[in-house]
């Protein structure tokens, strides 16, 4: 039961646009979303994160958006550029007990020169 | 500090060792974790320790032991691995507290990972 899902594995962009990535979650129960970029044999790095009260928050080049009634967020990085080229996860996280974050699959995201 | 380090880097161990992880930080937080990432899929929770204490085991096998000896150490024991088990295991730390049912921001934080091959 995949609770978070990123249905695009891959994405292009050309440097200097923006780069959309989607996140999608079914589970109500989530109440903090987070954005990370993770090269390869690293650990994922932190970008941004929104809490579920709000509906978007800022950080630079980086925007994530949440809708929460359509259970949908959003990262957009303006201008992209090609140190942007990573993969990005999105997490949600509950509180069963202790803290857990779930994560989505990933994507790749590739920015052109 | 803001990091989280995890030693070895790398590791290659046969299914009759035992070897163990080892992930530090000193940031204050109460509260860390053991994801394991396979190639080409989303990092898996499998512990987490709050106030040095497990609270949550996400059913994972016996062969892998956690182990908490104060704030800012966890370990992990590996024992009789498969080669299935093969994948990167990444050690983060987080603030834990709700506050009068309000999440304060907590900084989840990740090592770099241990690269371990069984054989």
């Amino acid at each position: 039961d995949q609770q978070v899902k990123q249905n695009s594995p891959s994405l292009s962009v050309q440097e200097g646009r923006i780069s959309i990535l989607n996140c999608d979650y079914t589970n109500s129960m989530f109440d903090y979303f987070l954005w990370y970029k993770k090269y390869p044999a690293e650990g994922p790095t932190f970008l941004i994160s929104i809490s579920s009260i709000k509906d978007k928050n800022e950080d630079g080049r980086f925007t994530v958006f949440l809708n929460k009634s359509a259970k949908h967020l959003s990262l957009h990085i303006v201008p992209s550029q090609p140190g942007d080229s990573a993969v990005y996860f999105c997490a949600a996280r509950i509180i069963q007990g202790a803290q857990k974050l779930v994560f989505g699959q990933g994507t790749r995201l590739t920015i052109n020169p | 500090d803001t990091e989280v380090t995890q030693t070895p880097k790398h590791l290659v161990m046969g299914m009759t060792n035992k070897k163990s992880l080892k992930c530090e930080q000193h940031m204050g937080h109460r509260a860390m974790y053991w994801y394991k990432q396979k190639a080409k899929k989303p990092p898996e929770l499998m512990f987490v320790y709050s106030y040095e204490k497990l609270s949550i085991n996400e059913s994972v096998p016996s062969r892998f032991s956690p182990e908490c000896p104060n704030s800012s150490l966890l370990n992990l024991h590996l024992h009789a691995l498969q080669p299935e088990d093969s994948a990167l295991y990444l050690c983060a730390s987080s603030q834990d507290f709700v506050v009068r049912g309000l999440s304060r921001d907590y900084g989840y934080t990740f090592g770099s990972g241990t690269r371990l091959t069984v054989v």
